[in-house]
């Protein structure tokens, strides 16, 4: 029942590079911020990036972020296999009065 | 350090009730609106429900209103989510989160909820 559409899963090479698509609507993330967490396996989810695009310290610049209309954009250069994880997109639902999250992307290195 | 940590989670059957607690540290709660979100095993991040400052506004998740109650004594440094009425479909890890533009900052390491017979 995710209000937010995600591929469910990306793949690339150690050093290449992948993108995480959040798709949702103008009453989440077209008219609020967006999150992205990273969670490993067997952990909770980590803050990766908050409104929009801003990184928490300790976060390495290899991930970056945008947001433009109703979609958000997760991107990880350098890939590492510690980065293997699931990413979901997060925000608050105006229309819902809700936080909502993504479905969620497997992202694995080859 | 911000820190987040969750306790209360265990076994129930369904039908029965169940007080999950949150112990905050390292920031002063009551300046916080504060939430809790959900994943059942194997699925998604579910948001459940969220609380204002002084507990006089709540929301929660259609699947859950009317059987949770969200909480907090911030004089305790604590949020709560009282579940009643569960189903077998409310087992999950639960988690709490300090609320940030109505999503999550900070996350506590989860508890787990089974609801079974």
């Amino acid at each position: 029942q995710s209000v937010l559409t995600q591929p469910p899963s990306v793949s690339a090479a150690p050093g290449q590079k992948v993108t995480i698509s959040c798709s949702g609507s103008s009453s989440n993330i077209g008219n609020n911020y967006a999150f992205w967490y990273q969670q490993l396996p067997g952990t909770a989810p980590k803050l990766l990036i908050y409104e929009n695009n801003k990184r928490p310290s300790g976060i390495p610049d290899r991930f970056s972020a945008s947001k433009s209309g109703t979609s958000a954009t997760l991107g990880i250069t350098g890939l590492q296999t510690g980065d293997e994880a699931d990413y979901y997109c997060g925000t608050w639902d105006s229309s819902l009065s809700a936080g909502v999250f993504g479905t969620g992307t497997k992202v694995t290195v080859l | 350090e911000v820190q987040l940590v969750e306790s209360g989670g265990g076994l129930v059957q369904p039908g029965g009730s169940l007080r999950l607690s949150c112990a905050a540290s390292g920031f002063t709660l009551s300046s916080y609106w504060m939430l809790w979100v959900r994943q059942a095993p194997g699925k998604g991040l579910l948001w459940v429900s969220r609380i204002n400052y002084d507990g006089s506004t709540t929301t929660y998740a259609d699947s859950v209103k009317g059987r949770f109650t969200i909480s907090r004594d911030n004089a305790e440094n604590t949020l709560y989510l009282q579940m009643n009425s569960l189903r077998v479909e409310d087992t999950a890890v639960y988690y709490c989160g300090r609320d940030s533009w109505g999503s999550v900052d900070y996350w506590g390491q989860g508890t787990l909820v089974t609801v079974s017979s």
